[in-house]
């Protein structure tokens, strides 16, 4: 399997545009998870989903950010509109659950610029 | 309120000797804990894991120990060699079958010299 595949892995955009990032969890996982990190706040959970449907999304900062998961390879998170302070790398995650191991594999990430 | 802690930002070690990194949590319902590493531009990588069950995970060059009672983990790596040099990540989650959803401390920056 290739992992987990996010695109693109930089975006610059202006502020008050909208802005997609695109994520493809590994082949199997029923986890799917949204990520960011920031240098005040670090790496922190945004929301999850299981089996496609969000279960938490308490750690969405605003309304602005919206995320969808249409079918078990894709999920997709939104910034509409978009803010500089928005400006961190995000990271989508994925991972099986039961077995031996649940651990949760990363993408490489996706670097927002809003300026 | 920071839930898991690593205090240390960073750690330079000699290549060959151990490396000892720490981490805090102040969750008592955490009952899985796991040690990320992470390179320059890319996304972190799962090293090692253990249950609050164990006190003690080893894998190869890297064991993990486990303090309940003092709310503490540290992960050692046996030598050290320049290759481990990246970021290392802590992290908690409450229920091992949700193993993504976690909660992280702020990385402990590891530089190992030749």
């Amino acid at each position: 399997d290739a992992g987990v595949i996010q695109s693109p892995r930089h975006e610059v955009t202006e502020m008050g545009q909208e802005v997609t990032l695109r994520c493809k969890p590994i082949s199997g996982h029923d986890y799917l998870f949204w990520y960011r990190q920031t240098m005040m706040r670090g790496l922190e959970l945004l929301i999850y989903f299981n089996n496609n449907v969000p279960i938490d999304d308490s750690g969405m900062p605003e309304d602005r950010f919206s995320a969808k998961m249409p079918n078990a390879s894709f999920s997709t998170l939104k910034i509409q509109p978009s803010e500089p302070r928005d400006s961190a790398v995000y990271f989508c995650a994925s991972s099986s659950t039961g077995g031996l191991n649940t651990e949760a594999f990363f993408g490489q990430g996706t670097r927002l610029t809003v300026v | 309120d920071q839930q898991v802690k690593q205090n240390s930002p960073s750690l330079s070690v000699q290549e060959g000797r151990i490396s000892i990194l720490n981490c805090d949590y102040t969750n008592s319902m955490f009952d899985y804990f796991l040690w990320y590493k992470k390179y320059p531009a890319e996304g972190p990588t799962f090293l090692i894991s253990i249950s609050s069950i164990k006190d003690k995970n080893e894998d190869g060059r890297f064991t993990v120990f486990l303090n309940k009672s003092a709310k503490h983990l540290s992960l050692h790596i046996v030598p050290s060699q320049p290759g481990d040099s990246a970021v290392y990540f802590c992290a908690a989650s409450e229920d091992y079958n949700q193993g993504g959803k976690l909660i992280f401390g702020q990385g402990t920056e590891l530089s190992v010299k030749p």
